[in-house]
């Protein structure tokens, strides 16, 4: 098993460039769930799915969109790249909410 | 302003001492805490949990104590290695926000040898 794998590994964009970033994951989980982790921040809730079709805004939504049309895929769109969204973005997956798989992170500049 | 506050953020420990790291937190809708380690380069992973009706867990070198009057929780690595060097972080679930988790900023610990 793959377990979640997020694409690209590291990304440069410039402001107000648009992109995906991917996610997959293998294990038939409901739970799928964006973060961003910045120094001393933590990680910090963007958006999550609880099943296909189903999406719903976390701590900091703003700036990032999310859609669920299946299982495996949750992908994460920066509409208008913003210096301020530089950060390294985890994507993770869980049977429930409270145990979370994590991928190996996407590392974003925005100049 | 963070839910779930952790400290210190960075710990230097030598080889075979005892790592303690603590989190506090105010909502009393949390009702699950995990801790997760992450090394450089790597996504967290999950290391041990507690819910609030135990007041300690223990797996191998790794405990949880939490305090459900003060709202604290920490963890204690004991005989801590030079392997255990990573970014620690803690965390907790909220039944009003999914079931999602709310985490700590994250303790940087450096195991001497």
């Amino acid at each position: 098993n793959a377990g979640v794998t997020q694409t690209p590994k590291f990304q440069v964009l410039k402001t107000g460039q648009s992109m995906t970033l991917q996610c997959a994951q293998d294990m038939n989980h409901e739970y799928m769930s964006w973060y961003r982790q910045d120094p001393g921040m933590g990680l910090r809730l963007i958006h999550y799915s609880v099943g296909a079709g189903i999406t719903d805004q976390g701590e900091v939504p703003n700036g990032y969109n999310v859609s669920r049309s299946t299982t495996e895929d949750f992908p994460l769109r920066l509409l208008s790249a913003a210096p301020s969204q530089t950060s390294v973005y985890f994507c993770a997956s869980g049977i429930t909410g409270n145990i979370q798989y994590f991928g190996a992170g996407t590392r974003l500049s925005v100049l | 302003q963070q839910q779930v506050k952790q400290s210190p953020q960075s710990l230097i420990v030598q080889k075979g001492g005892i790592s303690i790291i603590n989190c506090a937190y105010e909502n009393t809708a949390f009702d699950y805490f995990p801790w997760y380690q992450q090394f450089p380069g790597k996504g967290p992973a999950l290391l041990i949990a507690i819910r609030p009706d135990v007041s300690e867990k223990k797996e191998g070198r790794f405990t949880i104590s939490f305090n459900k009057s003060a709202k604290q929780f920490s963890l204690h690595i004991m005989d801590s290695q030079p392997g255990d060097s990573a970014t620690y972080f803690c965390a907790a679930r909220s039944i009003n926000a999914g079931n999602m988790l709310t985490f700590g900023g994250g303790t940087r610990l450096m195991v001497k040898p």
